[in-house]
Parts: C-alpha cells; structure tokens; sequence
C-alpha cells in the first residue's frame, strides 16, 4: 500500500526562523514521484517540487531547499529565514505506478511577524 | 494560459438535495482528478478521469460520480446529500502522464445544513 505521513499538524515559527516541514512515505513501487504543495488561504494547491526516486540530489530554490532520502523513506522541505507570505497548508504527495496520488494529511505552517 | 476553473466557488444545500460541480481544466490537459478537503479528512481522492475514462477511483460511496466531456471538462455529482459531505471540493488538471505535476482550481466550497 502506499502512505504518506506527515506528522506535524501545525507549526508556528518567528519570522526570519528556519522551519523542515517534514514527510515521510510508503510504497512498493521502484519509480515513483514525490512532490511538494502549498495550499495558501486562497484555497488553491500550488505545485513547488517534483522528485522522481532515481534522483536523491538535495534542491535548493531560493529559501526552500528538499532533502530527499530513500534510506529514510523521507522527503523533508526546509524554508530558511521564513517569511509571513509563507504562512500556509504545506502537503507531501506520492504518485506510484497507478497514476493515482497519495496526499499526506499537510502542515500548517504559522509564520509570526 | 487560463488556469483551472471551478464553478461554482460557493454553494449551500440541504440534505437529500444533490449537487453538480463544475471543472474546466487547463487547455490541452486531460487528466481532471477531484478531491474532497476536509479539515479532519485533508485531501481525499475522490476520481481521475483521462480522455473521458475514469481511470481511478477513490473510497468514496456511489452517491459520488463524475464525468468528463470531450473537451476535457469534468462534472461530479454527489446526490442524497448528507451533513459530511460538507467540505472544499478541488478539482485538479494535468498532461495525465505519470510524472507531471497537478494544476489546482480554487475549489467549490459545499455547506450542507
């Protein structure tokens, strides 16, 4: 079966604070895709990152950087120097050989002014 | 380039009633999923449809369907409503291939009372 657990359910940070929002997932699948989503109040998801698991190169765009670890079954999202307009719903997702994604339950992310 | 639209962006039933949501997808995309948020539940799969088929379905109860067009467009329909189907519905779009990422439309928020 395929999961994804993302086990903060909120986290709230200073702003200028470094914050992992962490994700960690399930499959039998040998080529799968991981991938990060930001849902701001707006509703409306927004893709950031795509990694398939032949490539565990950490990515760093900006202020996020991803740590993707097969060893660990991980795929961590690091904001550093975190900002207001950061504040936001931050979902993990896995898509396997079935098409179908895995959404993680998300973290709230709080950034304090 | 249009992103994904869904209508209406608000609606309130009661139960018994049933209801149709609307989702135009990204021009050339076709690959339209649905997901029902809700803030206990976060993002659960309804269905995926690609070129009118319905390619995978989620655990919901036949009272859930769906359907997409020629051009790619989508309806769902939830009939015999009930309290819990109170939630944000998001439709999202996308090439349909495995690796792509999801395009989101800003949801149809459905109130039952």
């Amino acid at each position: 079966a395929q999961k994804v657990t993302q086990a903060q359910t909120e986290i709230s940070v200073v702003e200028k604070e470094d914050v992992t929002l962490d994700c960690v997932y399930e499959t039998r699948d040998t080529t799968y895709y991981l991938f990060w989503y930001k849902q701001p109040p707006s509703g409306e998801l927004v893709f950031l990152i795509r990694r398939n698991s032949f490539d565990e190169q950490n990515e760093i765009s900006g202020r996020y950087s991803w740590n993707f670890q097969k060893s660990t079954s991980s795929f961590n999202f690091t904001i550093t120097a975190s900002q207001v307009v950061d504040s936001a719903v931050y979902f993990c997702a896995l898509k396997g050989g079935t098409y179908k994604y895995i959404f993680g339950t998300g973290t709230r992310l709080k950034v304090l002014a | 380039k249009a992103g994904v639209t869904q209508t209406p962006r608000y609606l309130i039933k009661t139960r018994g009633q049933q209801v149709t949501l609307s989702c135009s997808p990204i021009s050339g995309h076709r690959s339209v999923s649905w997901y029902q948020q809700t803030p206990g539940q976060g993002l659960q799969f309804l269905f995926e449809y690609f070129s009118e088929t319905q390619r995978n379905k989620g655990n919901f109860p036949g009272r859930f369907s769906g359907r997409q067009f020629s051009n790619s467009r989508s309806e769902m329909n939830v009939s015999t409503l009930e309290l819990g189907d109170s939630a944000l519905y998001l439709c999202a779009s996308g090439e349909g291939g495995n690796t792509g990422e999801l395009f989101f439309g800003e949801g149809s928020r459905l109130t039952v009372l």
